[in-house]
C-alpha cells in the first residue's frame, strides 16, 4: 500500500514562509492533499492538487509536486501564528486516503 | 451547517467494557470512514464504506466492528475494549469518486483503563 513520510517538528519565525515537505510511494496517486489539525480539533482541508498538475497557488499556500520524485510540498507564505498547527499530507489511490505523521509548525515570535 | 458530527467527544472505558462511536453527515455523501489518531502516526484507517451497504476493512481493523446504517450514519464498536485501543477517534465524509476530499468530525477521544 502507500506509504507517506513527513518530518515530524518544523520552527519558523513570524512573517518568514515554511516549507513542509513530504514523500510518498504510490505514484498511482490521483490527488494529493494538505489537512490542517489545531489542537483539540479534527482535520481541516487546506489545499488539494491532482497528479497531473506540478503547482498550485491558493492565497499564501502553495503546493508543489515533484511526480517524478514523489515529492509534494507546502508553502505558507508570510506565517502567522495562527499558522501554528499539525499539517498532514495525503495521497488518494483506489478511494482510500493515506496519511503522513503529521509536520507540528511551531511560530517563533 | 453541522457536517460531520461525532459523539461523544469523550469517553473513559475500563478494559473489557463495549460502546458505540456514532458519526452522522448531513452533507449527503455516499462515502464514510473511520479514523484512529496516535501520536506520532499520524492517521489510520480503520473501516470504510464506500456507499450505503458496504464495509471494507482498512489498515487496522482487529478488535472493531462497523455498522452503516443508512446513507448518513455510521457508526464504530468496540466489542471489549483493551488499552491498545486509546486514542482520538475520527469519522470521515466525502463523494464516492471525483476529487476525493474527506470532511472530518471533531473526534471522539477515548481512553481505556
Amino acid at each position: 500500500g502507500e506509504d507517506v513520510e513527513q518530518s515530524l517538528f518544523l520552527s519558523v519565525r513570524e512573517g518568514d514562509s515554511s516549507v513542509i515537505n513530504c514523500t510518498y510511494t504510490d505514484s498511482s496517486s490521483t490527488y494529493l492533499y494538505w489537512y490542517k489539525q489545531e489542537p483539540g480539533a479534527g482535520l481541516q482541508l487546506l489545499t488539494y492538487i491532482f497528479s497531473n498538475m506540478d503547482m498550485k497557488q491558493d492565497q499564501r499556500l502553495t503546493v508543489l509536486l515533484n511526480k517524478k520524485d514523489k515529492h509534494l510540498s507546502l508553502r505558507i507564505a508570510d506565517t502567522q501564528t495562527g499558522d501554528s498547527a499539525i499539517y498532514f499530507c495525503a495521497g488518494l489511490s483506489r478511494r482510500v486516503l493515506t496519511f503522513g505523521t503529521g509536520t507540528r509548525l511551531t511560530i517563533i515570535p | 451547517n453541522a457536517g460531520v458530527t461525532q459523539t461523544p467527544k469523550f469517553q473513559v472505558l475500563k478494559t473489557g467494557q463495549s460502546m458505540t462511536l456514532q458519526c452522522a453527515q448531513d452533507m449527503n455523501h455516499n462515502s464514510m470512514y473511520w479514523y484512529r489518531q496516535d501520536p506520532g502516526m499520524g492517521l489510520r484507517l480503520i473501516y470504510y464504506s464506500a456507499s450505503e451497504g458496504t464495509t471494507d476493512k482498512g489498515e487496522v481493523p482487529n478488535g472493531y466492528n462497523v455498522s452503516r446504517l443508512n446513507k448518513r450514519e455510521f457508526s464504530l464498536r468496540l466489542e471489549s475494549a483493551a488499552p491498545s485501543q486509546t486514542s482520538v477517534y475520527f469519522c470521515a465524509s466525502s463523494e464516492l469518486d471525483g476529487d476525493g476530499i474527506q470532511y472530518f468530525g471533531a473526534g471522539t477521544r477515548l481512553s481505556v483503563l
